[in-house]
């Protein structure tokens, strides 16, 4: 069975330092990958995608996450966090050929002043 | 553009009570998928549509779920005899063709059921 596993449900870090939110899936197919970010009170919004073509993928607001096939991990990285940043992230995959995700529980990262 | 549009955005109602959920998607998507975000999870897959069709129905709980699109377009969520665990916010997204295509999500319908 495919699933997502997101290590962390809150992360906090200073304002400036490095984010690292991270996420393993479990899948018998090459996977397709992405995170979303949701902001209070807002819809999901697409940070990036992984869709088998390069392993680095960058994505928006400076994000971007590498995909290990040999860790089975994805995990999402930005050098140098911002206030805006704090938000809800979730790391998804594509089950099967109906395109419908899976999530994660989500990582909810705080930014310190 | 305009994005994908979810009403009402907040729902109270009985239990018992049969409550319809609306979603407007992206003009020209085919595809239409709803979600179901409980507090403190991520959102779990409810049903799938492409075009008016059901392509994929398997996340729904029980037969107190159903979804209809009859025109290919907007999509209504219906809930029969709820139940205080059918409290969620309910999302719907939309892409343009289907698998492997972007979803773009709208901002929820929190239900809530007293």
């Amino acid at each position: 069975a495919q699933s997502v596993t997101q290590l962390g449900s809150h992360v906090s870090v200073s304002e400036g330092a490095l984010v690292l939110l991270r996420c393993n899936y479990s899948s018998s197919v090459p996977p397709y990958l992405f995170w979303y970010v949701q902001y209070p009170n807002q819809g999901l919004q697409l940070l990036l995608k992984y869709t088998s073509a390069a392993t680095l993928v960058k994505g928006i607001n400076g994000f971007e996450a590498e995909f290990k096939k040999s860790e089975t991990s994805f995990h999402l990285t930005k050098p140098s966090a911002h206030m805006r940043d704090a938000a809800e992230y979730f790391c998804a995959l594509e089950r099967g050929s109906q395109g419908n995700l899976i999530f994660g529980k989500g990582t909810k990262l705080s930014v310190k002043p | 553009g305009a994005g994908v549009s979810q009403t009402p955005s907040n729902k109270v109602t009985e239990k018992g009570k049969y409550v319809e959920l609306r979603c407007d998607p992206i003009s020209g998507h085919t595809a239409l998928y709803w979600y179901r975000q409980s507090l403190g999870q991520g959102p779990e897959f409810l049903i799938y549509f492409q075009g008016t069709g059901a392509a994929d129905d398997s996340g729904l709980p029980n037969d107190r779920f159903f979804a209809v699109r009859p025109e290919g377009s907007v999509s209504t969520l219906k809930i029969q005899r709820t139940e205080r665990g059918d409290s969620a916010v309910y999302l719907c997204a939309s892409s343009p063709l289907g698998p492997t295509d972007t979803q773009y999500f709208g901002p929820g319908t929190r239900l809530t059921v007293l």
